[in-house]
């Protein structure tokens, strides 16, 4: 079965230390992966996707990820935390060739000043 | 502004009744999408539409039925016959291309059943 997990229910970090929000996947084909962010009562913002090419792709407000097909990874990363980054994050892959996006259950994040 | 609409942000649902979530976008896209958010499960696909006057049924279809009659606009009925309807939907639109374009999303309609 297809699928996408994110490990980690929540993860905190004070401010201005660096962040990891986790995520492995398992699709067939070359997978298409993306990360969202969504604050409270709103709609998903897309972040950053890796298509091919170089495994560091960089995305909006300073976030990067790293594409490792070895391990079926696609973990988020900031190298300094911000209070505002808190929110949820939602990983998200569509299989190769595939129409429909399968997401991740969420990872909240809590960034204490 | 481009952008995704979604009417009303708060909707009430009497047990029974149908009910219909709006969705409209001027982006252009051919692609649309309805997902359902509960806490903890992430979003699940409830229909999706590539071209005016199609739909597919998504994991989570029984209960909604959609339209596609223009090519901005893509709402959603939540019928008496979805038994767990609280919840928060979210429209999304994207463009078709290979290569995984990523979605755009609506701000979302919170609908609770009284």
């Amino acid at each position: 079965a297809q699928s996408v997990a994110q490990p980690e229910d929540q993860v905190n970090v004070a401010e201005g230390n660096p962040l990891t929000v986790k995520c492995t996947y398992s699709v067939s084909g070359n997978p298409y992966l993306f990360w969202y962010v969504q604050y409270p009562n709103r709609g998903l913002q897309f972040l950053l996707k890796y298509i091919t090419g170089d495994n560091l792709v960089k995305g909006s407000y300073g976030f990067e990820a790293e594409f490792n097909k070895s391990q079926t990874s696609f973990h988020l990363k900031k190298p300094s935390a911000l209070v505002s980054d808190s929110a949820l994050y939602f990983c998200a892959v569509r299989p190769g060739g595939g129409f429909k996006t399968i997401f991740g259950a969420g990872t909240r994040l809590f960034v204490k000043a | 502004d481009g952008g995704i609409t979604q009417s009303p942000k708060y909707l009430f649902r009497k047990e029974g009744q149908n009910v219909t979530l709006s969705c409209e976008q001027n982006l252009n896209h051919d692609a649309m999408y309805w997902y359902r958010q509960d806490p903890g499960q992430g979003l699940r696909l409830i229909y999706y539409s590539q071209i005016v006057n199609d739909f597919q049924k998504g994991d989570i279809a029984e209960g909604y039925s959609v339209s596609r009659e223009k090519k901005e606009s893509f709402p959603l009925t939540v019928t008496s016959a979805q038994k767990n309807p609280t919840a928060f939907y979210l429209c999304a639109s994207s463009i078709i291309v290979e290569g995984g374009p990523q979605a755009f999303f609506g701000q979302g309609t919170r609908l609770t059943v009284v």
